[in-house]
């Protein structure tokens, strides 16, 4: 059972570069969420997707976009890749965005913009 | 907005002691809901517990357990008998009806043999 796949783990671009993080899910779950850890700060939501065909902005939006391709996956695409968004990325995903809302994470992307 | 307050960056225990993890939050909101996530050196997210503010009761699960002060907006996480494996980086998160989850900065917890 593999939950929330995140790939790749690790990644380093250079200024102005673009790229493509990717996230899947196996659960069935409606809503997936993108989501940006920096040290001190916890997690911060990017975007979030609550079902296919749809997506929402979270608290740091700017620098990314998102696609729900289907109700697996998700991805999370850097246009043109800055210092400041070097990160450590998760992905999640829940049943529904609801009040019982329990998320359940991938093991992260480690990007590193030089 | 809502806010999540940890206001212990770092703590430490000596294995098989008890600790606790404090936990703030500021909301207007009447139901919402309340966790804690582990995140081992593997950096994967782990939900250890959840708390709804409906509910008087504290949640329980095994060695976790909280302290929910509705009133006081306090959601504390107790680990007793604490192990090596609780090592890990603990955040409160809270979430209201229909809304996205909001998480702390984050305790860096160390159990000591």
């Amino acid at each position: 059972n593999a939950g929330v796949t995140q790939t790749p783990k690790f990644q380093v671009l250079k200024t102005g570069q673009s790229m493509t993080l990717q996230c899947a899910q196996d659960m069935n779950h409606n809503s997936m969420y993108w989501y940006r850890q920096d040290p001190g700060m916890g997690l911060r939501l990017i975007y979030y997707s609550a079902s296919e065909g749809t997506t929402d902005k979270g608290e740091v939006p700017n620098g990314y976009n998102v696609s729900r391709l289907n109700k697996r996956e998700f991805s999370l695409r850097l246009e043109s890749a800055a210092p400041s968004q070097t990160s450590v990325y998760f992905c999640a995903s829940s049943e529904r965005v609801l009040a019982k809302n329990i998320q359940y994470f991938g093991a992260g992307t480690r990007l590193s913009v030089l | 907005a809502q806010t999540v307050t940890q206001s212990q960056p770092e703590m430490s225990v000596q294995e098989a002691e008890t600790v606790t993890l404090s936990c703030t939050y500021d909301t207007s909101e009447s139901n919402y809901y309340l966790f804690w996530y582990k995140q081992p050196p593997s950096r994967q997210m782990i939900l250890v517990i959840r708390q709804e503010a409906y509910k008087q009761q504290n949640a329980t699960e095994n060695r976790f357990s909280v302290n929910f002060q509705k009133a006081a907006k306090s959601f504390s996480l107790k680990i007793s008998d604490s192990q090596l494996g609780d090592t890990a980086m603990y955040f409160c998160a809270f979430i209201r009806s229909y809304d996205k989850v909001i998480f702390g900065p984050g305790t860096s917890l160390s159990v000591i043999p």
